[in-house]
């Protein structure tokens, strides 16, 4: 069964500077999906970013980006230019690919708090 | 395009009770997913359904089920609610059932079991 671990249950940043989210996950399939997702006080789960595992090159989306690891199972996100906005809960997730569904697998999720 | 409705929004029982949640998607998504969260265990897979059918079950006890209507909106019940039971029920929908697909998510329903 895949597993996703997030280790930091909170991390806070100063506003405009850059913070990084780290996520672990085990599985021994060999092409998944991975995302992070965050989820304001408004409690709405929204996509931030999105990494295919057979994809060498990491995902970027604005002032997002993920540093991924294949080998060693490692899915960090990181925020540049921080605002007051991106406080919220992070998620991250995994999806299979080889099986029909869309079954998503999260982590315990981080908080992350920025400072004005 | 309206977004994923869940209602109702808060919902207050008491321990033996039943509930029904429900999901409406995105106009045109077929598949929806229905999660449970709480603060214990964070965020778990309940079901997933495509085009009426179940796809997927998440470890849940029988007590809870759901199903999916023609028009792709869906419940989901729970029968004999226990204080365990009380969490942010949240659902998503997508376009189809496989893996790519966005998976657009709800406000949720908080239940709280008294």
């Amino acid at each position: 069964a895949q597993t996703v671990t997030q280790s930091q249950p909170e991390m806070s940043v100063q506003e405009a500077e850059t913070v990084t989210l780290s996520c672990t996950y085990d599985t021994s399939e060999s092409d998944y999906y991975l995302f992070w997702y965050k989820q304001p006080p408004s409690r709405q789960m929204i996509l931030v970013i999105r990494q295919e595992a057979y994809k060498q090159q990491n995902a970027t989306e604005n002032r997002f980006s993920v540093n991924f690891q294949k080998a060693a199972k490692s899915f960090s996100l990181k925020i540049s230019d921080s605002q007051l906005g991106d406080a919220a809960m992070y998620f991250c997730a995994y999806r299979s690919r080889d099986s029909n569904t869309g079954k998503l697998i999260f982590g315990q999720g981080t908080t992350l708090q920025v400072k004005p | 395009k309206a977004g994923v409705t869940q209602t109702p929004r808060y919902l207050i029982k008491t321990r033996g009770q039943q509930v029904t949640l429900s999901c409406s998607p995105i106009s045109g998504h077929r598949s929806v997913s229905w999660y449970q969260q709480t603060p214990g265990q964070g965020l778990q897979f309940l079901f997933e359904y495509f085009s009426e059918t179940q796809r997927n079950k998440g470890n849940f006890p029988g007590r809870f089920s759901g199903r999916q209507f023609s028009n792709s909106r869906s419940e989901m019940n729970v029968s004999t609610l226990e204080l365990g039971d009380s969490a942010l029920y949240l659902c998503a929908s997508s376009l189809l059932a496989t893996t790519y697909n966005e998976q657009f998510f709800g406000p949720g329903t908080r239940l709280t079991v008294l």
